[in-house]
């Protein structure tokens, strides 16, 4: 059965103060690795995809990196419009099928 | 370009009733996938549809049940209302087929089951 465990649950940084989010897996033939952020009572809002070990996306103040087992969200001098829950997600079938989601980490960035 | 979409926001039902939820697609795309986000948790896969098919089913009874329509739209029903059912409901679109793969969500639909 396909597992994806974030951590930590919940991580409060001060503005500015960089940090890394932990999505690790356990799978059977990774077709997908995908990042979302979610802002409270709303849908999740997409981010990044990684396919391969090695792979790195950038956008603004968000790096995402994969290894074979693990993926880190990297946050660089964060702000407080950062604070959000961001959301892990793996696709392991072939097609389009149905993704397995983390918890999530449950950011706040305190001013 | 219109993103997902999804109606209504809020729903408030009792137990033992039926519900409907209602997707509109990203345009361009074919493919609906519908999740279940309890509090505190990350989105469940409930089933995706494609070409007016169900094509692929997480771990939920028959209780819940879903169509697709020739314009790609869907819609989720949920018979027999549990308290358990109380939820966010997603739909999330894509593009069949290789490359296609990233889903957009949607806002959610809030079911309160009393």
């Amino acid at each position: 059965e396909d597992q994806v465990t974030q951590s930590p649950e919940a991580l409060r940084l001060q503005e500015g103060e960089s940090s890394s989010l932990n999505c690790s897996y356990t799978v059977s033939g990774l077709r997908g690795l995908f990042w979302y952020r979610q802002d409270p009572g709303k849908g999740p809002e997409f981010l990044f995809t990684l396919y391969s070990a090695g792979e790195e996306k950038e956008k603004e103040r968000l790096k995402a990196t994969l290894t074979k087992k693990e993926s880190f969200l990297h946050i660089t001098a964060p702000k407080p419009e950062d604070s959000a829950t961001y959301l892990c997600a793996v696709r392991t079938g072939g097609g389009a099928d149905g993704l397995t989601f983390g918890k999530g980490t449950h950011l706040i960035i305190q001013p | 370009d219109a993103g997902v979409t999804q109606s209504p926001t809020h729903l408030i039902k009792t137990r033992g009733q039926q519900v409907t939820l209602r997707c509109s697609p990203k345009s361009g795309h074919d493919t609906v996938s519908w999740y279940q986000q309890a509090l505190g948790q990350g989105p469940q896969f409930i089933f995706q549809y494609y070409e007016e098919e169900e094509r692929q089913r997480g771990n939920f009874p028959d209780r819940f049940s879903g169509h697709q329509f020739p314009n790609y739209s869907s819609e989720l029903n949920v018979n027999a209302l549990l308290l358990g059912d109380s939820a966010l409901y997603l739909c999330a679109s894509s593009l069949w087929g290789a490359g296609g793969d990233t889903q957009y969500f949607g806002p959610g639909t809030r079911l309160t089951v009393l």
